[in-house]
């Protein structure tokens, strides 16, 4: 079982819907988690920190479940340029090493 | 310019060449990495250096070998290339005192065929 899952999708949305991705990981030991936008065949870009709060920055909000061990992403009035693969990243305390998941798919359309 | 460089961007080779893929960073980061990319299985970690003279196999390190040459280069090596190592290949560097801790940087990726 990989430590980090998540949905490959596609999900396929039209402009403006709200969609949210989850994404379980199994090392209870993570403190940090991350996620990261990848553009087709481009390199992933770090998009949010995702904190034990909760944080939002514009559109995009994060959640952090430790109990339950998921991290979500929420994205709000998706754009065309949404479109993207977002990676799921975590780190575990004491680990300079992320482990990255396979990715979740999201395409918008018109 | 890039902060993150990685040369050649695209490459053919052949089954049982040796190739070098090159990365070189401008970010004054120590740590750097090397990933590959596979459809469906994501980015895995191949090596990873935290200093000139620091140099550690990350999970998939077999038929690969690295060279830290200064704290800007970090080179991935295949001493005889096989078709299974053909995937998209990232070179990453990172600041654990970063604004976002250990954030990762990317380079723009190697596309590497083995044919």
């Amino acid at each position: 079982r990989k430590e980090v899952e998540q949905d490959p999708g596609p999900f396929n949305v039209p402009e403006g819907a709200t969609v949210a991705f989850n994404c379980t990981y199994s090392n209870s030991a993570s403190q940090s988690f991350f996620w990261y936008r990848q553009d087709c065949r481009k390199e992933p870009k770090l998009l949010m920190s995702v904190y034990s709060s909760g944080n939002e920055d514009g559109r995009f909000t994060a959640q952090l479940n430790r109990a339950s061990q998921y991290i979500s992403l929420l994205i709000r009035d998706s754009k065309l340029s949404d479109s993207a693969t977002y990676l799921c990243v975590t780190r575990s305390g004491g680990s300079y090493i992320p482990t990255f998941g396979r990715g979740t798919s999201l395409i918008v359309h018109p | 310019d890039a902060d993150v460089t990685q040369t050649p961007r695209n490459r053919i080779t052949k089954t049982g060449k040796r190739i070098m893929l090159e990365c070189s960073q401008t970010k004054g980061h120590d740590r750097m990495y090397w990933y590959r990319q596979d459809p469906g299985l994501g980015l895995r970690l191949i090596y990873y250096s935290f200093d000139v003279k620091d140099i550690n196999k990350g999970e998939i390190s077999d038929g690969y070998s690295v060279s830290r040459q200064a704290q800007a280069k970090f080179s991935l090596s295949l001493e005889s290339a096989i078709p299974n190592q053909t995937a998209l290949y990232f070179c990453a560097t990172s600041d654990p005192l970063g604004g976002v801790a250990n954030e990762q940087y990317f380079g723009p990726g190697t596309r590497l065929t083995v044919t």
